[in-house]
């Protein structure tokens, strides 16, 4: 089984709809991100955790909130979705400042 | 602020010519790390490279290289004899110690979409 996994894999919504992305892992990391891809801008980090007390904003965080429910688990949710939010969602995890990231498979999220 | 620039958006090269991706980076930061993502056609993103600040040995993997220079500010990375399977956007990356105020996570650069022709 895959260490880090999203859900759902694919999602189209509408314009105002509130959606959540979840995000969890087995390998047992204290941080955990939520980065956003759009096409030709690489990735950018819109949350991150480093435990279930501790939720940072990253450098694109508005309109999205998070929530750490676990060690193991992060979600991230678009409370009124608009179309410029539409884009690849990758969760990540690391066990220490400057560690390898381990990279979910992404989730890929239409607003219509 | 952290910066990651890749200026080579796309590179097209045939199958066993050798090719380097550049990459530029800025932190403020003595301490830092720098890390080289590929990304299939599949989408997922694939870990080639991480390599600490402290640590400016190339760094050879099978067809792989790493060239790091403190001096410049740069960490390329040079596929030798390549081939089609190497066909990806490319990642470079950086994270630093926050001591800037900066948030944790990965600066990653806009990626270098390779295409590696037969």
């Amino acid at each position: 089984d895959a260490d880090v996994t999203q859900t759902p894999r694919n999602r189209i919504t509408k314009t105002g709809k509130r959606i959540m992305l979840e995000c969890s892992q087995t390998k047992g990391h204290d941080r955990m991100y939520w980065y956003r891809q759009d096409p030709g801008l690489g990735l950018r980090l819109i949350y991150y955790s480093f435990d279930v007390k501790d939720i940072n904003k990253g450098e694109i965080s508005d309109g999205y909130s998070v929530s750490r429910q676990a060690q193991a688990k992060f979600s991230l949710s678009l409370e009124s979705a608009i179309p410029n939010q539409t884009a690849l969602y990758f969760c990540a995890t690391s066990d220490l400042q400057g560690g390898e990231q381990f990279f979910g498979p992404g989730t890929r999220l239409t607003v219509l | 602020a952290q910066k990651v620039t890749q200026a080579q958006t796309e590179i097209s090269v045939v199958e066993k010519e050798d090719v380097t991706l550049d990459c530029v980076y800025e932190t403020r930061d003595t301490t830092y790390y720098l890390f080289w993502y590929k990304q299939p056609p599949s989408g997922e993103l694939v870990f080639l490279i991480r390599r600490n600040s402290f640590d400016e040995q190339n760094e050879i993997s099978g067809r792989y290289s790493w060239n790091f220079q403190k001096s410049t500010s740069s960490f390329n990375f040079t596929i030798t004899a390549s081939q089609v399977v190497d066909s990806a956007v490319y990642f470079c990356a950086l994270s630093d110690s926050g001591s800037g105020g900066g948030a944790d996570g990965l600066t990653f650069g806009k990626g270098t979409h390779l295409i590696i022709q037969p």
